[in-house]
């Protein structure tokens, strides 16, 4: 089985430009959630999606964020402007059932290396 | 609130010497589950074990176990016989049936020197 697949794997950008993240989630799962990964903050969830429609964007840090799930196979993760603090990592995951059953297990994709200048 | 708590930021040790990795949690709720991650040098992070509030019977499988204990509230994961394979960092984790937010600790770098 494929996993949950991103893209790309490392983006390198000037600070100001527009980034937007890849994630096409498992087939049949119906939760997708966004990561973000920092050495200073560790992992913080960001936003998750139920049936393609955003359930909880409360960890979204400013309105430069901003993320869509069009259909059930792919979603995306947009900041616009960049900023160089927004080097990170960032990381999707998708499950069958989501936090509110809470025994799914999320699958996570490899991630994305993000470097602001 | 919620919190987890991986007190150990970095460990080393020898192969094939055991090692137990620690987390703490704090939750009022009384349904809540807890979770152990990994994360190799590559990157990824992978999924080892789901627990939930009501089962507090220790797991095993293969070299990893698991000891949930909740007067201590602690859900500590043990590696017997380290191999240079799980040199990874390694992340626990809880969620509860009442909130909708997935509490990661800051993990904790696992090194197994050859």
């Amino acid at each position: 089985d494929a996993g949950v697949i991103q893209s790309p794997r490392h983006e390198v950008t000037e600070m100001g430009q527009e980034v937007t993240l890849r994630c096409k989630p498992i087939s049949g799962h119906d939760y997708l959630f966004w990561y973000r990964q920092t050495m200073m903050r560790g992992l913080e969830l960001l936003i998750y999606f139920n049936n393609n429609v955003p359930i909880d964007d409360s960890g979204m840090p400013e309105d430069r964020f901003s993320a869509k799930m069009p259909n059930a196979s792919f979603s995306t993760l947009k900041i616009q402007p960049s900023e160089p603090r927004d080097s990170a990592v960032y990381f999707c995951a998708s499950s069958f059932g989501g936090p509110v059953f809470g025994n799914q297990p999320q699958h996570f994709g490899d991630g994305t290396r993000l470097s602001i200048l | 609130a919620q919190k987890v708590t991986q007190a150990q930021t970095e460990i080393s040790v020898v192969e094939k010497e055991d090692v137990t990795l620690d987390c703490v949690y704090e939750t009022r709720d009384t349904t809540y589950y807890l979770f152990w991650y990994k994360q190799p040098p590559s990157g990824e992070l992978v999924f080892l074990i789901r627990r939930n509030s009501f089962d507090e019977q220790n797991e095993i499988s293969g070299r990893y176990s698991w000891n949930f204990q909740k007067s201590t509230s602690s859900f500590n994961f043990t590696i017997t016989a380290s191999q240079v394979v799980d040199s990874a960092v390694y992340f626990c984790a809880l969620i509860s049936n009442t909130g909708n937010q997935f509490y990661f600790g800051t993990g904790t770098s696992l090194t197994v020197i050859p």
